[in-house]
């Protein structure tokens, strides 16, 4: 599989212990998206990156949660003292021209 | 507020049959719309977006800027229709990728 890859797939973690998520992006694509899906939701943005650089923070981005692109290639989303309400899947996405591809996601459950 | 709208959470429709999912919008400006679809335990994908104005599947999609609608159609659905399907919108220019979307929308397709 080429697409868009995200690691791990699957994160239970108790609650206030720190998580960290990655994403590969398609190679040649230089914008990459987080969103985050809970139970009968559409995915909601998070953030998103133009290269190394991080252009837009959603409201729902709490300080509790930060991300980062160092080399303009893979990222990188860390959630700090984790809470029940984080629990949801983590949707990375790549775009090229218009269409965002996304990965698989993380399935964060938080016990 | 920029706004999807799936006002159906489950569909069902005999094979053969004619589908229509519906999609309203609330978006200032000149928003881009898309229909995303996620079948079972794959990753979530572009179907099809209004300005390519394209057939995919056999699924066609009208925007109708009076209605802000953007419904989804298949005049004969198949057994493999069955997935969840969300719409989605942005606000065009370079905020491509950055994506609302609807609640989504359970296809089932009988036998």
């Amino acid at each position: 599989d080429t697409g868009v890859s995200q690691d791990p797939r699957h994160k239970i973690t108790k609650r206030g212990q720190n998580v960290t998520f990655r994403c590969d992006p398609i190679s040649e694509h230089n914008r990459l998206y987080w969103y985050r899906q809970t139970l009968g939701q559409g995915p909601e943005f998070l953030t998103y990156f133009q290269n190394e650089a991080q252009l837009e923070k959603s409201r729902l981005l709490s300080d509790r949660f930060s991300a980062e692109r160092p080399k303009g290639s893979f990222s990188t989303l860390e959630i700090q003292r984790t809470e029940q309400g984080d629990s949801a899947m983590y949707l990375c996405a790549s775009i090229l021209g218009r269409e965002a591809f996304f990965g698989q996601g993380t399935r964060l459950t938080v016990v | 507020a920029q706004r999807v709208t799936q006002p159906e959470k489950l569909l069902s429709v005999f094979k053969g049959a004619p589908v229509e999912l519906k999609c309203n919008y609330s978006y200032s400006g000149s928003p881009e719309l898309f229909w995303y679809v996620q079948y079972s335990r794959q990753r979530l994908q572009l179907l099809l977006r209004h300005i390519s104005r394209e057939s995919i599947k056999g699924f066609t999609a009208d925007l109708n800027k009076g209605e802000t609608s953007f419904h989804l159609k298949k005049p004969f659905a198949q057994e493999e229709d069955s997935a969840m399907y969300y719409c989605a919108a942005n606000a065009g220019g370079t905020s491509y990728g950055k994506l609302t979307f609807g609640q989504g929308t359970i296809l089932t397709v009988h036998p």
